[in-house]
């Protein structure tokens, strides 16, 4: 069955520093790939996504992720956080024939 | 104007009522889609529509119900609320893409459901 794994569920980085928020799939054929960000009392914003091509992909705010066919992997990584960017983050992946499924989550807090 | 709208985006019930939640969108996507989010559980799916014709359950379907009106609405009913569906809930919409899969997903704001 297809599915999302996300293995952080909450991440403190300072502010200033590099982050990398990891994503595991389970997916049989290419998959369609999204990291979507939800900030305190909002709905989910799409922060990237992959469908095919180059395998690093650059989003809004800064933020990229590289997809790994062979590590299953679709890691989110911002080389300097912001405090405003301490929200929620989800991956998923889009199966054929139904709805995008989203992993868990991952809460990113930022010190000062 | 927001793409994706919800309303009510709060609603306080109590146990035994029946609830509407509606959605609609104006990005002329064909497929929706009803989510309901807790805490540290996620995004789990309650429903999807492929085409105004086309009704799917998806894996926590149990006590909900929707009506998809036209292309651009969706409706999500609890017949008879209860306690456990407190939640927050999130309408999306998205094209096709390829090989059967969606493209991604526009969100709504949200809808906050309180059962007492």
């Amino acid at each position: 069955a297809q599915s999302v794994t996300q293995p952080d569920i909450h991440i403190t980085v300072s502010e200033g520093a590099s982050l990398e928020l990891r994503c595991n799939y389970s997916y049989g054929a290419t998959p369609y790939l999204f990291w979507y960000v939800q900030s305190p009392g909002q709905g989910l914003q799409l922060l990237l996504k992959y469908f095919s091509g180059d395998t690093l992909v650059q989003g809004i705010k800064g933020f990229e992720a590289e997809f790994k066919r062979s590590q299953s992997s679709f890691n989110l990584r911002k080389p300097s956080v912001h405090w405003s960017d301490a929200a929620e983050y989800f991956c998923a992946v889009s199966p054929a024939g139904t709805a995008l499924i989203f992993g868990k989550g991952t809460t990113l807090s930022v010190s000062s | 104007d927001a793409d994706v709208t919800q309303t009510p985006r709060n609603r306080i019930t109590k146990t035994g009522k029946r609830i509407m939640l509606e959605c609609s969108q104006t990005k002329g996507h064909d497929r929706m889609y009803w989510y309901r989010q807790d805490p540290g559980l996620g995004l789990q799916l309650i429903y999807y529509s492929f085409d105004v014709k086309d009704i799917n359950k998806g894996e926590i379907s149990d006590g909900y119900s929707v009506s998809r009106q036209a292309q651009a609405k969706f409706s999500l009913s609890l017949e008879s609320a209860i306690p456990n569906q407190t939640a927050l809930y999130f309408c999306a919409t998205s094209d096709a893409g390829t090989s059967g899969r969606s493209a991604e997903q526009f969100f709504g704001p949200g809808t906050r459901l309180t059962v007492l």
